[in-house]
């Protein structure tokens, strides 16, 4: 079955700080993807970044970064110098592979919530 | 309007009330999705609907019934619920176009639901 572990449930940080959130996974597919998800306090959920598990390269978005790796099935997201707009709630996110004429299914993790004070 | 929208934004219901949240999305695509999110529980995925045909039903009880008339409009109707469904639901589309790579799924902002 699959899982997803964000043993974090809250971190505050002060603004400009680096703040890694972290992100477990568990599958028994060999094909699957990775997401992340951000939900500010309006509501919906924005998404960040979608990874299958065959780049197992990081990338860099601006101030986000992911760094995938397979061998510990973690795929964790950091933000760089902080902000206060950065305050959220991030989750992880894990699709198996399958067909998208059935809709495809997102198993999440419980979610981080980020606090980033002045 | 843009994205996905969701009416109502706050929903307070007796136990023995019938309700209906509605979702709308503008951007064309193909699979819908209602999720349920709790304080004490991951969000969870209720149902999908892919060109409105219903191809998930995530074990939800009976007393949540979801409708699907066309590809841009999702509604969950509620009738006789109980307190502990009180949550945020939220509603969320993708293009769900042929493929096996998931994709990228847009999000409504979401109804809070109180059941009293």
């Amino acid at each position: 079955a699959q899982k997803v572990t964000q043993a974090q449930t809250e971190i505050s940080v002060v603004e400009k700080e680096d703040v890694t959130l972290d992100c477990v996974y568990e599958t028994r597919d060999t094909t699957y993807y990775l997401f992340w998800y951000k939900q500010p306090p309006s509501g919906e959920l924005v998404f960040l970044i979608r990874r299958n598990s065959f780049d197992e390269q990081n990338e860099i978005s601006g101030r986000y970064s992911w760094n995938f790796q397979k061998s510990t099935s973690s795929f964790n997201f950091t933000i760089t110098a902080s902000q206060v707009v950065d305050s959220a709630v991030y989750f992880c996110a894990l699709s198996e592979d399958g067909l998208v004429e059935y809709g495809n299914k997102l198993v999440f993790g419980a979610g981080t919530i980020l606090r980033v004070k002045s | 309007e843009t994205g996905v929208t969701q009416t109502p934004r706050h929903l307070v219901m007796g136990m023995t009330n019938k309700k209906s949240l509605k979702c709308e999305q503008h951007l064309g695509h193909n699979a819908m999705y209602w999720y349920k999110q709790s304080a004490k529980k991951p969000l969870e995925l209720m149902f999908v609907y892919n060109f409105k045909e219903q191809t998930e039903n995530n074990s939800v009880p009976s007393r949540f019934s979801p409708e699907c008339p066309n590809s841009s409009h999702l509604f969950l109707h509620l009738h006789t619920l109980q307190p502990e469904d009180s949550a945020l639901y939220l509603c969320a589309s993708s293009q769900g176009v042929g493929g096996a790579a998931p994709e990228e799924q847009f999000f409504g902002p979401g109804t809070r639901l109180t059941v009293l």
